[in-house]
């Protein structure tokens, strides 16, 4: 059965309405940031990535948004849907280096 | 293709027992990672590879060892298995610093 993610923060949304989730990141030396999508017995599947020059980036019902000031990253799923219930991770890699460091996690939970 | 591949995907060993985690990909990946997956600590790197012969260590690397003779393949052992080992381990490969693939996994029980 699942046993990561037993205490992660959780964030519940009402299908068909938007949700977001945030993370704050460590590092200002990173310069790429990534989002992964994580289902129950599964590995992490990447969602989004945004480079340190963009201040948000779009893709198929996701935006990503990127406050380097306060070094704070967003991820924005409109129209929930059922199959985007999973824990969602925040990744940030930092410059000149193949070294990623990972946020815990937050659990989105889609109610019907 | 089959993308990033674990084997096994489940596995119990005694205290002091060694075993070694497979992890292969087909896409021709330089960049290859292990990452052990805790609760609540989200994935924290343990060793990494920029190419083949090529490996690095990451922020937990005590314990487990690496090497990359292929580009294909990059294993890992652990030479003497402990409680604190017990994890969800995950291997990922990528073509650079942009999107890593990941496998789907080994969960690692150790007694």
């Amino acid at each position: 059965g699942e046993s990561v993610g037993l205490h992660l923060p959780t964030l519940s949304v009402q299908e068909g309405d938007n949700s977001i989730i945030n993370c704050a990141y460590s590092n200002s030396a990173s310069d790429y940031f990534i989002w992964y999508k994580q289902e129950s017995g599964k590995g992490p599947q990447f969602i989004i990535d945004i480079r340190s020059n963009m201040d948000k980036r779009q893709g198929q019902r996701v935006t990503v948004l990127l406050n380097k000031t306060v070094k704070h990253l967003s991820l924005q799923i409109a129209a929930t849907q059922p199959g985007d219930s999973a824990v969602y991770f925040c990744a940030e890699n930092i410059v000149g280096t193949y070294k990623y460091i990972f946020g815990t996690g937050t659990r989105l939970k889609v109610l019907a | 293709n089959a993308g990033v591949t674990q084997t096994p995907k489940f596995q119990v060993l005694k205290t002091g027992q060694s075993m070694t985690l497979q992890c292969a990909q087909d896409m021709n990946h330089e960049y290859m990672s292990w990452y052990r997956q805790d609760p609540g600590m989200g994935l924290r790197l343990i060793h990494y590879s920029v190419g083949a012969g090529i490996t690095d260590q990451g922020e937990v690397p005590n314990g487990y060892n690496v090497s990359r003779s292929t580009t294909e393949d990059f294993p890992l052992r652990l030479l003497s298995a402990a409680p604190s080992q017990t994890s969800v381990y995950f291997c990922a490969s990528s073509s650079g610093i942009n999107e890593q693939f990941f496998g789907p996994g080994t969960r690692l029980t150790v007694l």
